[in-house]
């Protein structure tokens, strides 16, 4: 079975640009989640998918936005980039909650942005 | 709001020696608990989680955790450390399917 690909996996933009990144979930995974990873902030939660509808979002600026397709796939995207982008951008795949429990996620490699 | 806190940036560890790495957490309701590790330039793994049930949970590569509800900890174990377990470990809770709040992180280093 397929993990979590996320593509490219190394990009890097100038001050100002946007950019879009893409994820593949793990087949059959409904919810798809972003997660920014830097150094000094460690992992910040930045939305989640279920069905083509964003469920939760964390607190970033309206920079940041994402959506899902049909099939599951994700993408987000950062427009006017600033230095302080700079991270590793990690996308997460999981089962739906169901029963009152809650899945495990599938990360990706992630996507090391760097803004110049 | 709900936090995890890992309380050591840095556990260094002999080989073949037990290894714990903590987690304290705050959150109202029940907990859903999780481990995950992270290697140099790679995605987050799943090592094991703590839904309900027995407080001692196992899961991949030979780690286990325990829950301790009043103590609100759920530390990461290992009886005997390889060098191959060194890497970066992130404690988190789940927030009812829809995102995960993870710890700072904690890097193990196994000396050999």
């Amino acid at each position: 079975k397929a993990g979590v690909t996320q593509t490219p996996r190394y990009l890097i933009k100038t001050r100002g640009q946007q950019v879009t990144l893409s994820c593949s979930p793990i087949s059959g995974h409904r919810s798809v989640s972003w997660y920014q990873q830097t150094p000094g902030q460690g992992l910040q939660f930045l939305f989640e998918y279920f069905s083509e509808t964003q469920r939760n979002k964390g607190n970033f600026p309206g920079r940041f936005s994402g959506r899902q397709f049909s099939n599951s796939r994700s993408e987000m995207n950062v427009s006017t980039l600033e230095l302080g982008d700079s991270a590793l951008y990690l996308c997460a795949s999981s089962l739906a909650r169901t029963g009152g429990t809650q899945a495990e996620a599938f990360f990706g490699q992630g996507t090391r942005l760097t803004v110049v | 709001a709900q936090s995890v806190a890992q309380p050591e940036d840095q556990v260094n560890v002999a080989e073949g020696n037990p290894l714990t790495v903590k987690c304290t957490y705050s959150v109202s309701g029940n907990p859903y608990l999780f481990w995950y590790v992270q290697y140099p330039n790679r995605g987050l793994q799943f090592l094991l989680k703590y839904i309900t049930g027995d407080n001692l949970v196992k899961g991949s590569y030979g780690f286990e955790a325990e829950f301790n509800k009043s103590q609100t900890s759920f530390h990461l174990k290992k009886p005997s450390a390889l060098v191959s377990d060194s890497a970066l470990y992130f404690c988190a809770i789940g927030n009812y399917g829809q995102n995960f709040v993870f710890g700072p992180g904690t890097r193990l280093s196994v000396l050999p």
